[in-house]
């Protein structure tokens, strides 16, 4: 099953950029970059997901290494109500997701 | 734009006796997703449903677990005799296709004694 490596944890002062980095070394061709996070008690929300080229959306940039074998999601100017566990996956055509630990980042004031 | 809902929010059974939950996904995605997710660990994924049709099951669904998807619309997850160790939350998650971002809903907490 795909897997990558995140950091277990990380802070950030609010106000700043928040830089998340995972490595995902065996991730294949076809297979996209997704991350996620969940707030305590809820379900996961998306955040953004990629193939090759740099994303961009309302609420994050996911900058992709050329070659696919890491990534980095900014959240721009983090807010206390970013702190959540980040979940960076790969997956191909099925759709299925393999979460790992994540990454708990805590946005401090 | 409703959302996943999952029902019942909170189930507290004892050991041996049957619970079932439901998912309600969005309307018209063919692709529903369960998962479960102990304290401290990411979600695992246990089964999914392209409309009717239960595509792929996780090693970790022992007999005792049972998903349907009739219909094509809302879905059921049934665990038989349950043990303490099924104890956990239980998500459902949807998508109108493949590589397109799945929507969780809250979950179904399950506490065991």
């Amino acid at each position: 099953d795909a897997k990558t490596t995140q950091p277990p944890s990380m802070d950030c002062a609010e106000g700043r950029a928040a830089n998340l980095p995972c490595n995902h070394s065996t991730i294949s061709g076809n297979e996209y970059v997704y991350w996620y996070r969940q707030i305590h008690s809820q379900g996961p929300q998306y955040i953004i997901h990629g193939l090759k080229n740099n994303e961009t959306n309302e609420m994050a940039s996911l900058i992709i290494t050329e070659d696919r074998k890491s990534s980095t999601l900014i959240l721009p100017h983090a807010t206390l109500r970013d702190t959540a566990v980040y979940y960076c996956i790969f997956s191909g055509n099925t759709g299925k997701l393999i979460f790992g630990q994540g990454t708990t980042l805590q946005v401090k004031p | 734009d409703t959302g996943v809902s999952q029902n019942p929010r909170h189930k507290i059974t004892k050991r041996g006796q049957n619970v079932t939950f439901r998912c309600d996904p969005i309307s018209e995605h063919n692709r529903l997703y369960w998962y479960r997710q102990t304290l401290g660990q990411g979600p695992e994924f246990l089964t999914y449903f392209q409309n009717e049709a239960q595509l792929e099951k996780s090693r970790l669904l022992s007999d005792r677990f049972s998903a349907e998807r009739p219909k094509g619309s809302f879905s059921t997850l049934e665990i038989q005799r349950t043990e303490q160790g099924d104890s956990a939350m239980y998500l459902c998650a949807s998508s109108s296709q493949s590589r397109e971002k799945l929507f969780f809903g809250s979950g179904t907490q399950l506490s065991v004694l």
